[in-house]
C-alpha cells in the first residue's frame, strides 16, 4: 500500500516570498508522484507530475518540485507566490500499472498575504 | 472540449435516506473515478470503471457502490445515508485510466457534487 504524508497542514506567507509545501511519500513499489491545487469549491487541478527522467519537475503557474527517491519526497516549492496562488494543494501518488487509483495527503492550505 | 460534469452540484438528504450522483466524463474518455472528500479523512479513492466494469476499489462500505453506462458516463449510489457521508463527492476522467512505465493516463476532476446529510 502506499501512503502520503503533507507535512504542513497551513504555510501562511507574503505575497513574491518563496514558498516550499513538503510531501513524503511510503511505498514498497514504483509510484508516479503529482502535487494538485484545489481552489475554493472547485474540483482538483494537476499542477506537475514526476513519472520518471530528470527528478526537477516543472509544472503551471510557476511551480516546480523536485523528487528524491534515498529522501521518499516529492516537495513543491515557488520563488515568488503571489495572492491568487492562495488555495489548498494535495500531494498524491499512484502506483504503476494501477486503475485510477490516486492516493492523496492530507493537504497544505497555503495563504499568500498581501 | 468540455470538462468533466457532475450533477447536482448540491444535495441536502436526511439519514437513512438514499441518493445517487452522476458523472459525465470529458468526449472520448472512458475511465470515471469516484473520490470522497472530507475534512477529517481528506480525499479517498472509491472505485474506478472502465468499459462498464469495475476495476478497482476502495476500502468504502458496500452501502457505496456504482455503475458505468456504456457512454462512459457513471452514476454511484449511496444507501441508508449516514451524517458520516457529508461530503464533497469529487469523479475524474482519464483515457483509460492505466498507467504504464513512463506513462501515464492524467485524471482531470469535476468540481464535485456536495452532499450533506441531515
Amino acid at each position: 500500500a502506499q501512503s502520503v504524508t503533507q507535512l504542513d497542514s497551513q504555510v501562511p506567507v507574503f505575497e513574491e516570498a518563496p514558498v516550499e509545501l513538503r510531501c513524503n511519500y511510503s511505498s514498497s513499489v514504483s509510484v508516479y508522484l503529482f502535487w494538485y491545487v484545489q481552489y475554493p469549491n472547485q474540483g482538483l487541478q494537476l499542477l506537475l507530475k514526476y513519472l520518471s527522467g530528470s527528478t526537477l519537475v516543472k509544472g503551471i503557474n510557476g511551480f516546480e518540485a523536485e523528487f528524491n527517491k534515498s529522501q521518499t519526497s516529492f516537495h513543491l516549492r515557488k520563488p515568488s507566490v503571489h495572492i491568487s496562488d492562495t488555495a489548498e494543494y494535495f500531494c498524491a501518488v499512484t502506483r504503476v500499472a494501477s486503475y485510477g487509483k490516486l492516493t492523496f495527503g492530507q493537504g497544505t492550505i497555503l495563504t499568500v498575504h498581501p | 472540449k468540455a470538462g468533466v460534469t457532475q450533477t447536482p452540484r448540491y444535495l441536502i438528504k436526511t439519514r437513512g435516506q438514499q441518493v445517487t450522483l452522476s458523472c459525465s466524463p470529458i468526449s472520448g474518455h472512458r475511465s470515471v473515478s469516484w473520490y470522497q472528500q472530507t475534512p477529517g479523512q481528506g480525499l479517498q479513492f472509491l472505485f474506478e470503471y472502465f468499459s462498464e466494469t469495475q476495476r478497482n476499489k476502495g476500502n468504502f462500505p458496500g452501502r457505496f457502490s456504482g455503475r458505468q453506462f456504456s457512454n462512459s458516463r457513471s452514476e454511484m449510489n449511496v444507501s441508508t445515508l449516514e451524517l458520516g457521508d457529508s461530503a464533497l463527492y469529487l469523479c475524474a476522467s482519464s483515457l483509460s485510466g492505466t498507467s504504464g512505465r513512463g506513462s501515464y493516463n492524467e485524471q482531470f476532476f469535476g468540481p464535485g457534487t456536495r452532499l450533506t446529510v441531515l
